[in-house]
């Protein structure tokens, strides 16, 4: 499967635990964005970066949230002191970023904090 | 601020009947319009985007700027179609700018 690959594929954790979820984009795409998904809800979108640069940032993303993509290809999504709230499916997506560019989505991580 | 509004959660129909799946939006520019669909454990997949003017699996999709619309319709729904559809919106029609804002979607369901 050379499309956008997410891992882990689901992480349990305490409340009040650190996570930290990687995306790889699909190889030439220098766009990549994070969505959050709750139930019932479509995805959200929490933050996009152009090549190492992040660019945009929700008012989702709370100061325990960082995401990063240190050398452009990449991205880790860091939740410090997680809480039950942050259960959800996260998403990565990646693109092109030109015009009339297509996103493909991941598989997404599963989060649950118990 | 833009917002996708998709006014139901579930269409159950049967099979070989009509489909009209209902997207509405708000915002104040001139955005883009795609159909996201998601079957069952499988990851979120784009399906159409009215730049395109495609027809993809029988489905299509007109945007109605005047009644911030972009319905999903296909004549003849099939049982490969039962899945979970989402309507996104980008703000910019260039594509420069892909970050997308999806509705809460809708469960298509079609029976034998």
């Amino acid at each position: 499967d050379t499309g956008v690959s997410q891992n882990p594929r689901h992480k349990i954790t305490k409340r009040g635990q650190n996570v930290t979820f990687r995306c790889d984009p699909i190889s030439e795409h220098n766009r990549l964005y994070w969505y959050r998904q709750t139930l019932g809800q479509g995805p959200e979108f929490l933050t996009y970066f152009q090549n190492e640069a992040q660019l945009e940032k929700s008012r989702l993303l709370s100061d325990r949230f960082s995401a990063e993509r240190p050398k452009g290809s990449f991205s880790t999504l860091e939740i410090q002191r997680t809480e039950q709230g942050d259960s959800a499916m996260y998403l990565c997506a990646s693109s092109l970023g030109r015009i009339n560019t297509e996103a493909f989505f991941g598989q997404g991580t599963r989060l649950t904090v118990v | 601020a833009q917002r996708v509004t998709q006014p139901e959660k579930l269409l159950s129909v049967f099979k070989g009947a009509p489909v009209e799946l209902k997207c509405n939006y708000s915002y104040s520019g001139s955005p883009e319009l795609f159909w996201y669909v998601q079957y069952s454990r499988q990851r979120l997949q784009l399906l159409l985007r009215h730049i395109s003017r495609e027809s993809i699996k029988g489905f299509t999709a007109d945007l109605n700027k005047g009644e911030t619309s972009f319905h999903l319709k296909k004549p003849f729904a099939q049982e490969e179609d039962s899945a979970m559809y989402y309507c996104a919106l980008s703000p910019s029609s260039t594509g420069a700018n892909s970050k997308l804002t999806f509705g809460k979607g809708i469960t298509l369901s079609v029976r034998p």
